[in-house]
């Protein structure tokens, strides 16, 4: 079955380094692929998308690389502060309709001063 | 910026029950979702809307589930019977078109069935 794969591990990094997240999923070629933010009871926020032929997209200081050969996604936060302490969530559509989400457990991100 | 609303924002009820909640997606919008997430697990599909029909559900969202648009700017979730399981936050998403866009979602419904 297809699954997404997020390190369910919370991750701790210290102000103004870079974070990195992993996004692993098995048994499909995704045409893209989404990255959410989402704070405790709130909705998730969308961050970015990349497109399978795109191998890396970047905002500000959020980058996400796309390796369809290892079917991977890298989110990356540079320069981090404590404000972007959050869990941050993968996203796929396996369907290929654009119609049905299929979200990863998400990463716990805590950003330390 | 244009966001998509939900009320309530929280909603307690007795098993059995039934419970309407109500989004405002956002205005040009034609695609509409629910999503569903229980305590501490992963945010799920429940179903997307188009074309005042169903496009697509889940096998969570069963016969006691329901969707409507009732006029041009509310998208209805209804759960008939509700059950101590339907516990959980509950995501409206609405997406400009289908397929390689970015969905928008709501603050969330908290459902509490007791």
């Amino acid at each position: 079955s297809q699954k997404i794969e997020q390190n369910s591990e919370a991750l701790n990094i210290q102000e103004g380094k870079t974070a990195t997240l992993t996004c692993n999923y098995t048994n499909y070629s995704p045409a893209y692929l989404q990255w959410y933010r989402q704070d405790p009871g709130r909705g998730p926020v969308f961050l970015l998308l990349i497109r399978e032929n795109e191998k890396e997209k970047r905002k500000e200081r959020l980058k996400v690389t796309f390796d369809t050969t290892l079917k991977q996604s890298l989110f990356h936060i540079t320069a981090s502060q404590p404000a972007d302490s959050a869990t941050y969530l993968c996203a796929l559509d396996f369907t290929g309709g654009g119609n049905k989400l299929t979200f990863g457990t998400g990463t716990q991100l805590k950003v330390e001063l | 910026e244009p966001e998509v609303t939900q009320t309530p924002s929280h909603q307690v009820t007795q098993m059995g029950q039934e419970v309407i909640l109500r989004c405002v997606p956002i205005s040009n919008h034609l695609y509409f979702y629910w999503y569903r997430q229980i305590l501490g697990q992963k945010v799920e599909f429940l179903v997307s809307f188009y074309n005042n029909e169903i496009s697509e559900k889940s096998e969570i969202f069963d016969d006691q589930f329901s969707v409507e648009r009732p006029d041009g700017s509310n998208f209805t979730l209804k759960i008939r019977s509700t059950k101590l399981e339907d516990s959980a936050m509950y995501f409206c998403a609405s997406s400009e078109r289908r397929n390689q866009e970015t969905q928008y979602f709501g603050p969330g419904t908290r459902l509490l069935v007791l």
